[in-house]
């Protein structure tokens, strides 16, 4: 199994739909992360979690929320989508204990909003 | 706030030719410092990584990027690529006191021809 698993791997939506992507890992990170990525724009932070009870806006939070269900888990919720939200979403956890090394990203959930 | 530029959006090469993907950081405090290659329809992978050190940094595949603070860049290089080295290449910087997350250029495209 991944470290970092993502679900849905491909999910079209409908606008105005509420959608949640989730993330689950096995690497015992405190620290967990959702980025989305565009073409040309880079991969952008939205959200990060240092642990259950410490959640953190990101660059482009708006329009996203999330939840960290245990240590392990951390889901993304678009609660009304938008077309612009089309993009292709990474979790990753770290660990802080190796400096900012220790990164490992899930395989990535493509998201269109139609 | 910190940033990343990456240079080049777009670097078309010959086969077997040297190639440099330029990237320049904003940061008044110590960074680490990364570059990540995404391989067409695929995740992140990290392909080398500045913690400490020796500012010369290697990667298994033929690749390296040297740290430079007094011009605050972390160019990567290869002195002859291959075909298979096509793919979009980010850099990325982070800090300890921003949670550990990541902050990723816009990209690079390089595409190796015959």
């Amino acid at each position: 199994d991944a470290d970092v698993t993502q679900t849905p791997r491909n999910r079209i939506t409908k606008t105005g739909k509420r959608i949640m992507l989730e993330c689950s890992q096995t690497k015992g990170h405190d620290r967990m992360y959702w980025y989305r990525q565009d073409p040309g724009l880079g991969l952008r932070l939205i959200y990060y979690s240092f642990d259950v009870k410490d959640i953190n806006k990101g660059e482009i939070s708006d329009g996203y929320s999330v939840s960290r269900q245990a240590q392990a888990k951390f889901s993304l919720s678009l609660e009304s989508a938008i077309p612009n939200q089309t993009a292709l979403y990474f979790c990753a956890t770290s660990d802080p204990g190796t400096g900012g090394n220790g990164y490992t990203f899930g395989s990535g959930t493509r998201l269109t909003v139609v | 706030a910190q940033s990343v530029t990456q240079l080049d959006s777009q670097v078309p090469v010959f086969e077997e030719a040297p190639v440099e993907l330029r990237c320049n950081y904003s940061s008044s405090v110590s960074v680490y410092l990364f570059w990540y290659v995404q391989y067409p329809n695929q995740g992140l992978q990290l392909l080398l990584k500045y913690l400490s050190g020796s500012t010369l940094v290697k990667s298994i595949n033929g690749f390296e990027a040297e740290f430079n603070k007094s011009q605050t860049s972390f160019h990567l290089r290869k002195p002859s690529v291959h075909i298979s080295d096509t793919a979009e290449y980010f850099c990325a910087v982070c800090r300890a006191n921003s949670g550990y997350a990541l902050n990723f250029g816009k990209g690079t495209s390089l595409l190796v021809t015959p």
